[in-house]
Parts: structure tokens; sequence; C-alpha cells
């Protein structure tokens, strides 16, 4: 049975760090991409990252790049999200979910042309709170 | 940055035919997916490379799509499909997953 299991959610001051896991079970882990998508109360779901199999292509929201790193550890099965100089708009749930394949990456003249796969299974998140 | 538009809610009676839209510029070439959220639930995939349905989704649920809209038809609705729904695209230009606004379904 394939399960997603996120962790190390909390309250934090503004300004501060957290990182977030996401344990997963049941699937050849490192043959999929990943992604984490959040939300905030009462609204509706916002994509932040996103990371190929390997790990060796990481995508990001525009609200989140420079702040946010996504890793993963696939010997350990388990999806990361670094998260530093924390604001008060960073609070929400956030989901750790699985992509029902690998990025596809296409070279076209001279650079890449990806494309991400859905997600075919989330993770029933963590909670991140921002306030001082 | 790419933007997908929903209408906020949509109404139907049990028994009846939902359809919730998912508008966006040029939308096309594009694969859509669905998700449905219940209150206090994780999102679930319904539909996903426009009109293809996961094992354990009911056959009542079905999608479409147009090169202006895409659409999910929720037929004989029930009680428990209401929930908030989100469509969803990878928009290649920006290397982003866009999610609509999302949708409140209502079954009265």
């Amino acid at each position: 049975d394939v399960q997603l299991l996120e962790s190390g959610g909390g309250l934090v001051q503004p300004g501060g760090s957290l990182r977030l896991s996401c344990a997963a079970s049941g699937f050849a882990f490192s043959k999929f991409a990943a992604t984490w998508v959040r939300q905030a109360p009462g609204k509706g779901l916002e994509w932040v990252s996103g990371i190929s199999g390997s790990g060796a292509r990481t995508f990001y929201a525009d609200s989140v790049k420079g702040r946010f790193t996504i890793s993963r550890d696939n010997s350990k099965n388990t999806l990361y999200l670094q998260m530093n100089s924390l604001r008060a708009e960073d609070t929400a749930t956030y989901y750790c979910a699985k992509a029902a394949g690998d990025i596809v990456e296409v070279p076209i003249a001279g650079t890449y042309w990806y494309q991400f796969p859905y997600t075919d299974v989330w993770g029933k998140g963590t909670t991140v709170t921002v306030s001082s | 940055s790419y933007v997908l538009t929903q209408p906020p809610s949509v109404s139907v009676a049990p028994g009846q035919t939902a359809r919730i839209t998912c508008g966006g510029d040029n939308i096309g070439p594009k694969s859509v997916h669905w998700y449905q959220q219940r209150p206090g639930q994780a999102p679930v995939m319904v539909v996903y490379d426009d009109s293809d349905r996961p094992s354990g989704i009911p056959e009542r649920f079905s999608g479409s799509k147009s090169e202006k809209m895409a659409t999910l038809t929720i037929s004989r609705a029930e009680a428990g499909d209401e929930a908030d729904y989100y469509c969803q695209v990878w928009d290649s230009a920006s290397d982003h997953v866009v999610f609509g606004g999302g949708t409140k379904l209502t079954v009265l």
C-alpha cells in the first residue's frame, strides 16, 4: 500500500526555519518525482515545489524560491522541505505528494523542456504556523 | 504566470449532473488533472490526463476538454460528492505546477 507520512510541522517565529520530512513506503521511491503542496487556512491548494526521482531537478513556486529547498534521500525513502526566512503567509498545511512517474526531460535548442507528471497519492499533511 | 479559472461554487440536486469548469489560456495542449478534497481531508485525484479515471473512482466522474476549457462532470450526484474540486496543469513555459482556485460543490 502506497503511504506518505509528513512530519516536522509546528509553530515558528517569523524569520525562523523549519524542515519538513515525508516518509514514503509501498513503492519504488527513487523512480517517482515528488511535490510539496500547501493550503493556507480556508484557502485553495498552492503548489510549492517539485523534485525529480533522482533529485537532480528541482522546481519552485515564485513565492518560495530562494527561501525553501526541496531535497530527497532515496536511501531513506524520504522527501524533505527546508523552509527558511519564514513569513506569516507561509502558514498552511503542507502536503507531500507522489507523482505518477518521473519528470520527462527533453533537450531543445540548447535548453531543456520539462514535463512534470500529475500527483496520484497525497499524504495527510503537516501544519506549519508562522507567528510571534 | 499561467492562470486556471474555476467558478467558486456549483450547486446540484441529488441525482442530477454537476459540471465544474476550468478555463485557461491555450489549455488545449495541456493535460488537465482534477482533485477532490472533502472537508478536513487530503486531496484525492479523480481524473487525470483530461479524461482518465484512477481505479476506485466511480464512473460517475468524468473529464473532458476543449481548446479553451476543461470540464469535470459528476453524474447522478450524491451527498458524498460534496467537496472542493481543483483542476491542475503543468505549465512548461514557467516550469510550474498550477492549480485552479477551486470550486465548492454543494449537493442540495
